[in-house]
């Protein structure tokens, strides 16, 4: 089945250290999406692109840095992680012919200490 | 920017009793809401929408309803089974934009 895959599901990295969250899909999707998920506060969005060449800031997007290498891979890098940084980081996608709807990837669990 | 507003933040509801979640927006362009379902260690799966030019919209057990005069939308879910138990999120889009801004979840808990 055509899916939202997020590499690596978890991972624990020390504060200071660069770390890249990849998300791939195989849905044909142009629009993909990064959100972190905390306790309280929802998701709250990243960056988001609608085709290869677009990348925009969301409402959260200081400390944090993206790339769409192609229009299935959309990564999101951390130059120097913090512990604040610590969340459940989610990709979505979403089509333009299939209207507003996301397709959320199962998701990295991220650990700074 | 968009603000998504949504309560309560935890509801415990006996199985077969009603449950309803209220969201407001902020930005008068958004046309879009959905309404996201996440179960415990899963992704949210999207499980109704309803758009600006719709009042309600049911799907079996579960309805949503869009006022845009007071900018509010909720989500209602009746005859609660133990299976409904979840975060629920609501969102929006700015701008009638395709980026959706979520409120902060519900966490819904159906007792037996």
């Amino acid at each position: 089945d055509a899916d939202v895959t997020q590499t690596p599901r978890n991972r624990i990295t020390k504060t200071g250290k660069r770390i890249m969250l990849e998300c791939s899909q195989t849905k044909g999707h142009d629009r993909m999406y990064w959100y972190r998920q905390d306790p309280g506060l929802g998701l709250r969005l990243i960056y988001y692109s609608f085709d290869v060449k677009d990348i925009n800031k969301g409402e959260i997007s200081d400390g944090y840095s993206v790339s769409r290498q192609a229009q299935a891979k959309f990564s999101l890098s951390l130059e120097s992680a913090i512990p604040n940084q610590t969340a459940l980081y989610f990709c979505a996608t979403s089509d333009r012919t299939g209207g507003y709807g996301y397709t959320f990837g199962s998701g990295t669990r991220l650990t700074v200490v | 920017g968009e603000n998504v507003e949504q309560h309560p933040s935890t509801l415990s509801v006996q199985e077969g009793d009603s449950a309803v979640i209220k969201c407001t927006y902020s930005d008068s362009a958004s046309n879009y809401f959905p309404w996201y379902k996440q179960e415990l260690g899963k992704r949210p799966q999207l499980i109704i929408d309803i758009r600006s030019n719709v009042g309600e919209k049911k799907d079996q057990r579960i309805a949503v309803t869009l006022n845009k005069t007071a900018k509010h939308f909720s989500l209602h879910i009746t005859e609660t089974q133990p299976e409904d138990s979840a975060v629920y999120f609501c969102a929006a889009n700015p701008d009638s934009s395709y980026k959706l801004i979520f409120g902060s979840g519900t966490r819904l808990l159906v007792r037996p």
